[in-house]
């Protein structure tokens, strides 16, 4: 199995709403990764997760919370977001920090 | 923080070799090389990855100069299902002395191969 899933697929929410995005992968990869993607232009990495611990963090905004429960699950709890949040987000995973990752498909997200 | 530079697009024929040369002055002596593609509303998947010299895969060629301020991503023979965009990716998400480590997406190049 080399697929790493995302859900939801797409997700319209408001500015007071609290939603969370899940990926899952079944590699036995020990690297999780949560990116952001405008149209047209490259993804930015905001959290890394490695060993289940949070590893990274971008300097993202507080309305963005990550979890990482395990080390097939990869949670983005998201919160009082602004319009301007509206993007792909993509969930990749690597067998460890500075290996080859594995994205998902994304969760297209609008806000609303 | 090692920024890269590509072309924003390419065009190409099928059956073509295509060359994508990605500039990154300040590479760090850790920082590794890597290659995306990505179509239209999926993630991106991941080419080739090099730290100095050529490396090759069942895909790719990736050429790395002694001096590392730039790289090639060679595909050899592209068809219609090459078009897509490819990113350049310099940084290390290892460092040591606790410092944080990044990764950088370059801006990418689309790549239009026509029949």
């Amino acid at each position: 199995d080399t697929e790493v899933t995302q859900t939801p697929k797409h997700l319209v929410m408001g500015m007071t709403n609290k939603k969370s995005l899940k990926c899952e992968q079944h590699m036995g990869h020990r690297a999780m990764y949560w990116y952001k993607q405008k149209a047209k232009k490259p993804p930015e990495l905001m959290f890394v997760y490695s060993y289940e611990k949070l590893s990274i963090n971008e300097s993202v905004p507080s309305r963005f919370s990550p979890e990482c429960p395990n080390s097939s699950l990869l949670n983005l709890h998201l919160h009082a977001l602004q319009p301007e949040d509206s993007a792909l987000y993509l969930c990749a995973s690597s067998q460890a920090l500075t290996y080859e990752q594995y994205f998902g498909p994304g969760t297209r997200l609008t806000v609303t | 923080l090692a920024k890269t530079t590509q072309p924003i697009s390419m065009d190409s024929y099928e059956g073509q070799e295509v060359n994508i040369t990605c500039s990154h002055n300040n590479i760090a002596t850790n920082d590794y090389i890597t290659w995306y593609q990505q179509f239209p509303s999926q993630g991106p998947r991941f080419i080739i990855q090099g730290y100095k010299t050529k490396v090759t895969n069942e895909v790719a060629s990736l050429f790395i100069p002694a001096d590392r301020k730039s790289s090639t991503l060679s595909l050899p023979r592209v068809s219609l299902s090459d078009t897509a965009v490819y990113y350049c990716l310099v940084g290390d998400l290892v460092l040591s002395g606790g410092s944080q480590g990044n990764l950088i997406f370059g801006k990418g190049t689309k790549l239009s191969v026509k029949p």
